[in-house]
């Protein structure tokens, strides 16, 4: 068991869905991250919250929305998804990088692995 | 541009030898720093190693090690001692300085143990 915790671990969902993904973490870090892991490809981050502000949003269609309520929990809220948007939806979280080259890897969930049909 | 390149899509191994993983990466920073992660059938990835821009010597843990040449822009990694158990996807990552929200990940490449 990791210190991220990510659930559903699998989710299907039709394209007229609204459904959550819901990523949780007592690391005491202040950053959280979602990606998507396409099949062959790189792994794509979506979001960035630090200190449960949004500092990045990587061009996301607004199908998905994130919510972050507090440093330890994160959201992502689906709606009228596409089948193109089936992926593993991993989330991670670390400390903030406070300086350089700091040794902060990143502390992932083992992700939802979504279908949309 | 393609930050993180893994040329090595599937790499074979033989239970107990070594193998070394490719990463070359792209930064015009200073300041970066540089990770391994294992990724097994369950999904969930596993940091392994990390190496940072002024470090001078290469990164080790336990049978990882990290074959780091900063003027060639490489950071390799090396499993000793092969087990069955390392077969999984490797992902090499950076997270620059300028930057460090932006952790990027290479393509991975799957590594397969055979007994």
């Amino acid at each position: 068991e990791t210190g991220v915790t990510q659930t559903p671990r699998h989710l299907v969902m039709g394209m007229t869905n609204k459904k959550s993904l819901k990523c949780e973490q007592h690391l005491g870090h202040n950053a959280m991250y979602w990606y998507k892991q396409s099949a062959k490809k790189p792994l794509e981050l979506m979001f960035v919250y630090n200190f449960k502000e949004q500092t990045e949003n990587n061009s996301v269609p607004s199908r998905f929305s994130p919510e972050c309520p507090n440093s330890s929990h994160l959201f992502l809220h689906l709606h009228t998804l596409q089948p193109e948007d089936s992926a593993l939806y991993l989330c991670a979280s670390s400390p903030t990088w406070t300086g350089p080259s700091a040794a902060y890897g990143y502390t992932f969930g083992s992700g939802t692995r979504l279908t949309v049909v | 541009a393609q930050k993180i390149t893994q040329t090595q899509p599937g790499m074979f191994v033989q239970e107990k030898e070594a193998v070394t993983l490719d990463c070359t990466y792209d930064t015009s920073d200073q300041s970066y720093g540089l990770f391994w992660y294992k990724q097994p059938s369950s999904g969930e990835m596993i940091f392994l190693i990390y190496q940072g821009s002024y470090d001078e010597q290469n990164a080790t843990e336990g049978r990882y090690s990290l074959n780091f040449q900063k003027a060639r822009k490489s950071a390799n990694l090396v499993i000793s001692a092969s087990q069955l158990g390392d077969s999984a996807m490797y992902f090499c990552a950076m997270r620059e300085g300028s930057n460090n929200n932006d952790m990027r990940f290479g393509a991975g490449t799957r590594l397969t143990v055979k007994p």
